[in-house]
């Protein structure tokens, strides 16, 4: 596509549950980055693959983190047991190249954890 | 460490007034990659403009201008004859390991 597609645009979930949010990069992109932000702030780096692998996953705040990309484009971001404070927009990026240049990023999934 | 520091929280302008946005970052690199992003009310990030840590010529793009000073470790970003659109958050942002890394945004509201 044209740019950047994020689904759903908004979730809203019960503590505890598990919950799927879905990137879907610019065609041909091979770098993908996840980002979270909470109100306030700016936005706080999870994860970036390079095609199919995860080549920095430090940002990821924890075990109940974890997300992939199966077949280099379109990734998932996955959270188990969700708690409150995980609520936040989590953005999503993609590039043709891992230097910060070209990043385009989505319009964000605003998760609420209630 | 890396670090941005973007001390205006909220700034408010009457339409037609020029305004400055100010960045300070912290990095030990000796080449590094600096960005400034607005995020308007829709969420999506909109790049406004890369600058690297050598090239320290000031950059102007219609009503937008930088002014990057390496010495003060300070990538400003200045609207000139604001207007009602341009309000928005403004972020500014380090590259370090492949990745940006944000200040926390300055909230611009220009009343018109």
């Amino acid at each position: 596509g044209a740019g950047v597609s994020q689904t759903p645009s908004n979730k809203v979930t019960e503590k505890g549950k598990y919950v799927e949010l879905r990137c879907d990069p610019i065609s041909g992109h091979t770098a993908l980055y996840w980002y979270r932000q909470s109100l306030g702030q700016g936005p706080e780096f999870l994860i970036y693959f390079q095609g199919t692998g995860a080549a920095d996953d430090s940002g990821l705040p924890n075990d109940r983190f974890f997300a992939v990309r199966p077949e280099g484009s379109v990734s998932t971001l996955k959270i188990q047991r969700t708690e409150r404070g995980d609520s936040a927009v989590y953005l999503c990026a993609s590039s043709l190249r891992p230097d910060g240049y070209g990043y385009t990023f989505g319009s964000g999934t605003r998760l609420t954890v209630v | 460490a890396q670090k941005v520091t973007q001390a205006q929280t909220e700034i408010s302008v009457v339409e037609k007034e020029d305004v400055t946005l100010d960045c300070v970052y912290e990095t030990r690199d000796t080449t590094y990659y600096l960005f400034w992003y607005k995020q308007p009310p829709s969420g999506e990030l909109v790049f406004l403009i890369r600058r690297n840590s050598f090239d320290e010529q000031n950059e102007i793009s219609g009503r937008y201008s930088w002014n990057f000073q390496k010495s003060t470790s300070s990538f400003n970003f200045t609207i000139t004859a604001s207007q009602v659109v341009d309000s928005a958050v403004y972020f500014c942002a380090l590259v370090w390991a492949n990745n940006l890394f944000f200040g926390t945004g300055t909230r611009l509201t220009v009343i018109p």
